[in-house]
């Protein structure tokens, strides 16, 4: 079993859209980081947060520690949103466990 | 904010050949800097921890003597892919760690194709 799972694992939304991807960790972590990564290869560290909640623009990361989870809210969704999204989970050494990752397609 | 590079970003080589990956770290110092590995839809995997001054710690099951790393200097770190073989053939992404902010900064990848 993934010490990191991500669901889902694909999603599909109009433009516009309320979108939720969702992190659960079985081990004990130092931060739990949010990446994007394009189709050509580059990622974007979007969130490294330890606790409670951070926004950035339309996007909303949520932690919740005792139940080892944590999901990441993308607001008023746009075509250009439309990539990898990558849930880590660093230790306290700073080495990182990747899911598997939840490919978004966000449609005109 | 913190900006990786990685050189180059695409290459293609023949079976048997070396291959060397440039991480540079831009406008910080990066003490520490990761080494990562990602073949097609999977998930990227770590292959060794690169410490500036001191031997690379490499993960369970990633060959010292292949992937050699060399981090001279505090924004600098090489990944070597010694004699390549078309199943080393992967998309390789590096990351620093801003020891100030304890936040790490990817590079945009290097993609090998070893033919």
């Amino acid at each position: 079993k993934n010490e990191v799972e991500q669901s889902p694992q694909n999603l599909t939304a109009q433009e516009g859209e309320f979108i939720t991807i969702n992190c659960s960790y079985s081990v004990g972590i130092s931060a739990l980081h949010w990446l994007q990564q394009h189709p050509g290869g580059g990622i974007v560290s979007l969130f490294m947060l330890s606790s409670g909640k951070k926004k950035h623009g339309r996007l909303i990361a949520t932690i919740n520690i005792q139940e080892k989870h944590s999901s990441l809210h993308i607001t008023a969704s746009h075509p250009r949103d439309s990539a990898v999204y990558i849930c880590a989970v660093g230790s306290s050494n700073y080495k990182l466990t990747f899911g598997k990752g939840t490919l978004l397609t966000v449609n005109p | 904010g913190a900006v990786v590079s990685q050189h180059p970003s695409w290459v293609i080589c023949k079976s048997g050949t070396s291959v060397k990956i440039e991480c540079r770290s831009l406008d910080f110092q990066a003490t520490t800097m990761f080494w990562y590995r990602q073949f097609p839809k999977q998930s990227l995997m770590l292959m060794a921890t690169s410490n500036e001054g001191s031997k690379a710690t490499y993960e369970q099951g990633v060959e010292k003597d292949k992937f050699l790393i060399n981090h001279a200097s505090l924004t600098l770190s090489t990944l070597t892919v010694t004699s390549a073989h078309p199943e080393d053939s992967s998309f390789y992404i590096c990351s620093a760690l801003s020891s100030g902010k304890q936040t790490q900064y990817f590079g945009p990848g290097t993609r090998l194709l070893v033919l």
